[in-house]
């Protein structure tokens, strides 16, 4: 089934212990990307991935490192967490040449 | 892009025709209409897009008027399961430029509610 796969769904960490989520599609897209959402902020995008090797920053960067190293993966480390990045966040692809993301179910991240 | 603006919420009874107004007054001629959706705390999906006719596909309709200010996401026969948040998304879309990294601005949406 073509998916994009979000590790954990669920996640309470302490502040300062660096983590990571991991993100892999299996559709060959190139595009990837990483948002937040947060209540009455709607979905923020936080880093974005046009293709291996080929990374840049969102609207809300701060606090975060991605990496790109296969076309499948994109994951999502947080260096030193702190409880200001306590969200839900999705990870999303889409294929060059066609208009639709597809999006990750998401995981809720709770740092205290 | 341009500003949407939606409704914040709608009700719509089960079997009956969902329909979903957006405003982009301020579109540009080469700006396309995305419409995603939201169930509760699941990841947005893809609903349909278009440009400046109508498109059909086998989730809704996409009526865009023909100044291009406005536009309506037609839901033909709405289930309990179509209750989500839908996100109304006008943007450049740069599809077949190598290259193209600008990335969906989500608002605050409508908030559809389908009644038994």
């Amino acid at each position: 089934e073509a998916q994009v796969t979000q590790n954990p769904r669920y996640l309470i960490t302490v502040t300062g212990k660096k983590l990571t989520v991991t993100c892999s599609q299996n559709m060959n897209h190139e595009y990837m990307s990483w948002y937040r959402q947060d209540p009455g902020l709607g979905l923020r995008q936080i880093y974005y991935s046009m293709n291996v090797e080929v990374t840049d920053k969102g609207d809300v960067p701060e606090g975060y490192k991605v990496s790109r190293k296969e076309k499948r993966n994109f994951p999502l480390i947080l260096e030193s967490p702190s409880p200001n990045q306590t969200s839900l966040y999705f990870c999303a692809s889409r294929k060059q040449g066609v208009y639709g993301y597809t999006f990750g179910s998401g995981t809720r991240l709770t740092v205290v | 892009d341009a500003k949407t603006t939606q409704p914040p919420s709608m009700d719509c009874a089960e079997g009956r025709a969902a329909n979903l107004p957006c405003n982009h007054s301020t579109i540009s001629g080469n700006e396309y209409v995305y419409w995603y959706r939201q169930i509760h705390s699941q990841g947005p999906q893809y609903i349909i897009h278009g440009l400046k006719n109508n498109e059909t596909n086998e989730m809704a309709s996409l009526i865009i008027t023909e100044d291009r200010k406005s536009s309506t996401l037609i839901l033909p026969h709405a289930t309990l399961r179509d209750t989500a948040v839908y996100y109304c998304i006008v943007r450049v879309e740069a599809v077949l430029l190598q290259g193209s990294a600008r990335q969906l601005t989500f608002g605050s949406g409508t908030q559809l509610t389908v009644l038994p």
